[in-house]
């Protein structure tokens, strides 16, 4: 399967314990988005990268959140001191960019990953 | 700002019959719109998109969509429905990099 993968698929935590995903796009796509998606909603923009660059973070994306893409391949967001209101689908997407016609493309998701904060 | 609205929380049909499914955007430009089919505890998965050309887009599993300038609308179709696309389905739109989302239809499509 060379679709997006994430890792790992659910996640149960505690109240103020650190969490991290890690996500893995189809190979040949260059960016790479993270959306969060909350029970009755539609996924909602949280950041995406460009390669290994971070182009844009939602102000939903608060201090307790950071991702990063190092060498441009896979993706890991991390949550710390999770609180109650970060349980959520977060779902990564991939997709390619072409000169001139990325707005075009769409968008891959991978499966997500449902993390649980009791 | 670019926003989609999905007027219909659910939407029933019998299957065999034809479906529509509503979406409404409001963008400032020209518009990038796209449906997305997401089954329980699964990702979302690409149904079809609108860039330019036709109005009539056909997409994956027999699903169509309608773009419709003057309503600004982007109706999701099928001519016929089948039990397996029950589902939640969202509309899209293309915020400058990422996309925003509409709150989501559920499908029911009865035997």
């Amino acid at each position: 399967d060379t679709g997006v993968s994430q890792d790992p698929r659910h996640k149960i935590t505690k109240r103020g314990q650190n969490v991290t995903f890690r996500c893995d796009p189809i190979s040949e796509h260059n960016r790479l988005y993270w959306y969060r998606q909350t029970l009755g909603q539609g996924p909602e923009f949280l950041t995406y990268f460009q390669n290994e660059a971070q182009l844009e973070k939602s102000r939903l994306l608060s201090d307790r959140f950071s991702a990063e893409r190092p060498k441009g391949s896979f993706s890991t967001l991390e949550i710390q001191r999770t609180e109650q209101g970060d349980s959520a689908m977060y779902l990564c997407a991939s997709s390619p960019a072409t000169s001139g016609r990325a707005l075009g493309h769409e968008q891959y998701f991978g499966p997500g990953t449902r993390l649980t904060v009791t | 700002a670019q926003s989609v609205a999905q007027p219909e929380d659910q939407v029933n049909v019998a299957e065999g019959n034809p479906l529509t499914v509503k979406c409404t955007y409001s963008v400032s430009g020209n518009p990038y719109l796209f449906w997305y089919v997401q089954y329980p505890n699964r990702g979302l998965q690409f149904l079809l998109k609108y860039i330019t050309g036709d109005n009539l887009v056909k997409g994956s599993y027999g699903f169509e969509a309608e773009f419709n300038k003057s309503q600004t609308s982007f109706h999701l179709k099928k001519p016929s429905a089948l039990v397996s696309d029950s589902a939640l389905y969202f509309c899209a739109v293309r915020g400058f990099q990422k996309l925003v989302f509409g709150t989501g239809t559920r499908l029911l499509v009865s035997p």
